[in-house]
């Protein structure tokens, strides 16, 4: 069971132009929601993330907008740089015991910025 | 500040012979975690602990794969006897207790079964 979904597995854009990486949910207990990227080799590297209070949180060129009645979100980057290429996740998780760290992964967006 | 730690960064074995994993979180992170992330998937989550106490291993495949952190700081994850289905990348992060989300990880173990 997908619970964190990333349907595009690649995208392509040009340097300069809006990056939008999008990921839909099904668990609607999910209240914390971050973006990772990963570049070959390397471990996932935290981006940027969002409590389900807010709708949108900025972060420089990065911006995630959330959408809980479509259990949707998705993240924004304007402009594109050629060093944007990584692949990227987008991790959910709720409560706020001791198992509210667990994170359920996506399964990944390559971005390839091309010049 | 210093990241998180992993070695051996690659690893090739036969099946059914043992492998073992080290981490060394950051310094002061109470929380660690080890994930599996098979090719072509996102990082499935192993095994959390808080301190040396076990949080969650649910998902940890107990007939094959084991993990302690005794002293609260290093990790180690074992896997004995290894499948071919353990070929994998093996991420350790750390966080800085239970219920702070954010996690940072470590470049990842790449093992190779055969």
């Amino acid at each position: 069971d997908q619970q964190v979904k990333q349907n595009s597995p690649s995208l392509s854009v040009q340097e300069g132009r809006i990056s939008i990486l999008n990921c839909d949910y099904t668990n609607s207990m999910f209240d914390y929601f971050l973006w990772y990227k990963k570049y070959p080799a390397e471990g996932p590297t935290f981006l940027i993330s969002i409590s389900s209070i807010k709708d949108k949180n900025e972060d420089g060129r990065f911006t995630v907008f959330l959408n809980k009645s479509a259990k949707h979100l998705s993240l924004h980057i304007v402009p594109s740089q050629p060093g944007d290429s990584a692949v990227y996740f987008c991790a959910a998780s709720y409560g706020d015991t001791g198992t509210a760290s667990k994170l359920t992964f996506g399964t990944g967006t390559r971005l390839q910025v091309t010049l | 500040e210093a990241g998180v730690a992993q070695s051996p960064r690659y690893k090739i074995i036969e099946k059914r012979q043992s492998v073992a994993f080290w981490c060394n979180p950051i310094s002061g992170h109470a929380t660690l975690y080890w994930y599996q992330q098979i090719l072509g998937q996102g990082p499935k989550l192993l095994i959390q602990f808080q301190n040396n106490g076990v949080v969650d291993d649910s998902q940890l495949p107990k007939d094959r794969f084991s993990a302690e952190r005794l002293k609260g700081v290093d990790s180690t994850l074992k896997i004995q006897p290894a499948k071919l289905e353990d070929s994998a990348v093996y991420l350790c992060a750390s966080s800085l207790e239970s219920r702070v989300k954010t996690q940072y990880f470590g470049p990842g173990t790449r093992l190779l079964v055969l």
